[in-house]
């Protein structure tokens, strides 16, 4: 199974801020990785999938880049409902498998 | 809209069955791959495995083979889980998803499973 590792764990920033999120895989994926978000008592949410592809309804400061085995997740001017958790999920291989996690939290 | 609607979880000892069921609505559900995925306490998401849109064929995560059953009833439009012979390291969130292609695109809010005597 490809092994997928997230770092950092945890994020504190401000609304206003720009993070990222980087995501590795234990083999090259090729561009084929998704961004989920995770908000309590909400459904997950796919945000972006084949690495850059914005799913519909995704808002531009969201963005994603990276190939092979490194990719990372960008949000500029963080808005206050973009805290909270994210996954990152290779769809190259079965089985799918998504990362460990990143907590973005309010500073 | 999409809905998906899990149900059937609770409090399980360990060693016994459980089976968790999800209705769904807001799109045509035998046109879909479904999966199911859970999330134990504290940590991250596990595929545990998808079945075909005709119920006919079905794939598991390798660690999740032989104690996890997936089906569907599309005239329904539910999506199953049968779990036997749970372990405590069975307790989780379980989510019933919608495949789109090799990607999750929409979720339940999932249902909780915890295995303890």
């Amino acid at each position: 199974d490809v092994q997928m590792t997230q770092s950092p764990s945890n994020l504190a920033a401000s609304p206003g801020e720009s993070v990222s999120i980087n995501c590795k895989a234990s083999k090259s994926i090729s561009k084929f990785l998704a961004w989920y978000q995770q908000k309590p008592g909400k459904a997950n949410n796919l945000l972006i999938y084949s690495g850059s592809t914005l799913q519909s309804g995704t808002p531009s400061r969201f963005s994603g880049s990276g190939s092979g085995t490194d990719f990372t997740l960008t949000i500029r001017n963080l808005e206050p409902e973009d805290f909270g958790l994210y996954y990152c999920q290779q769809h190259n291989e079965y089985p799918w498998t998504f990362g460990g996690g990143t907590k973005l939290e309010l500073k | 809209e999409v809905k998906l609607v899990e149900s059937g979880g609770g409090l399980v000892l360990p060693g016994a069955s459980l089976k968790l069921s999800c209705i769904v609505s807001g799109f045509t559900f035998s046109d879909y791959w479904m999966r199911w995925v859970r999330q134990a306490p504290g940590k991250g998401l596990e595929f545990i495995g998808e079945i075909k849109p005709d119920g006919s064929k079905t794939n598991y995560a390798p660690s999740m083979k032989g104690r996890f059953t997936i089906s569907r009833d599309n005239a329904k439009n539910t999506l199953y889980l049968q779990m036997n012979s749970v372990r405590s390291e069975d307790t989780a969130t379980y989510y019933c998803v919608r495949g789109c292609t090799s990607l999750f695109d929409y979720w339940g809010q999932g249902v909780m499973v915890t295995v303890s005597s």
